[in-house]
């Protein structure tokens, strides 16, 4: 079974100081793995994606995540806050050749001036 | 690149009516398009998936003949939702797949609001 478990339904963070978002994953099969950004009332847009190459990931805006299969984890992460960063962030596991998607619950980006 | 678009981005109508939500590919050919809804405060919820000239494949406890699927082109898919009542009231979400620009990843369009009275 495939499943992503967002460990935090609100993150709160102060302007100019780092954010991490976290995410673990079950998976049968080697994943695929998302970060989405979601600003109110809009799509979603892609932030990065693990697809078996290099652990470390560079995104949009500054944001990265790191596949760490050991731990089952693709915590993204950003060094610096930045109030345009306020939003809602899904984790998305992905299996049959990018036809499903799995969606965690996603977690609120509050950033605090 | 990779870019999609819905139509309308709200709609407002009243129950028992049907509404019809484009979903279109604009820089590359979308393979296959997906089709979700999203309630307040949750995640997206997968409704069907459709292949280009295909019928649509449909998630349990999706009704297929009230959320009607057409994927005529390689850039046009649509999601008509038949007879609305206001628990049709949600956000959809399209995304596609699709080609060597979009090909490992869903590229997601901006949703449509719809308000069912």
């Amino acid at each position: 079974a495939q499943s992503v478990t967002q460990l935090d339904s609100h993150v709160s963070v102060s302007e100019g100081t780092p954010v991490l978002l976290r995410c673990n994953y079950s998976s049968s099969y080697s994943p695929s793995l998302f970060w989405y950004v979601q600003h109110p009332n809009k799509g979603l847009q892609l932030l990065l994606k693990y697809t078996s190459a290099a652990t470390l990931v560079k995104g949009i805006n500054g944001f990265e995540a790191e596949f760490k299969k050991s731990e089952t984890s693709f915590h993204l992460t950003k060094p610096s806050a930045h109030m345009s960063d306020a939003a809602e962030y899904f984790c998305v596991v992905s299996l049959y050749n990018f036809n499903k998607f799995y969606f965690g619950s996603g977690t609120k980006l509050n950033v605090k001036p | 690149g990779a870019v999609v678009s819905q139509h309308p981005s709200w709609v407002i109508c009243k129950s028992g009516t049907s509404v019809k939500i484009e979903c279109r590919s604009l820089d590359f050919q979308a393979t296959t398009m997906f089709w979700y809804r999203q309630f307040p405060k949750q995640s997206l919820m997968l409704m069907a998936t459709s292949n280009e000239g295909s019928k649509a494949t449909y998630e349990q406890g999706v009704e297929k003949d009230k959320f009607l699927i057409n994927h005529a082109s390689l850039t046009l898919s649509t999601l008509t939702v038949t007879s609305a009542h206001p628990e049709d009231s949600s956000f959809y979400i399209c995304s596609a797949r699709g080609g060597r620009l979009a090909g490992e990843t869903q590229y997601f369009g901006p949703g449509t609001r719809l308000l069912v009275l």
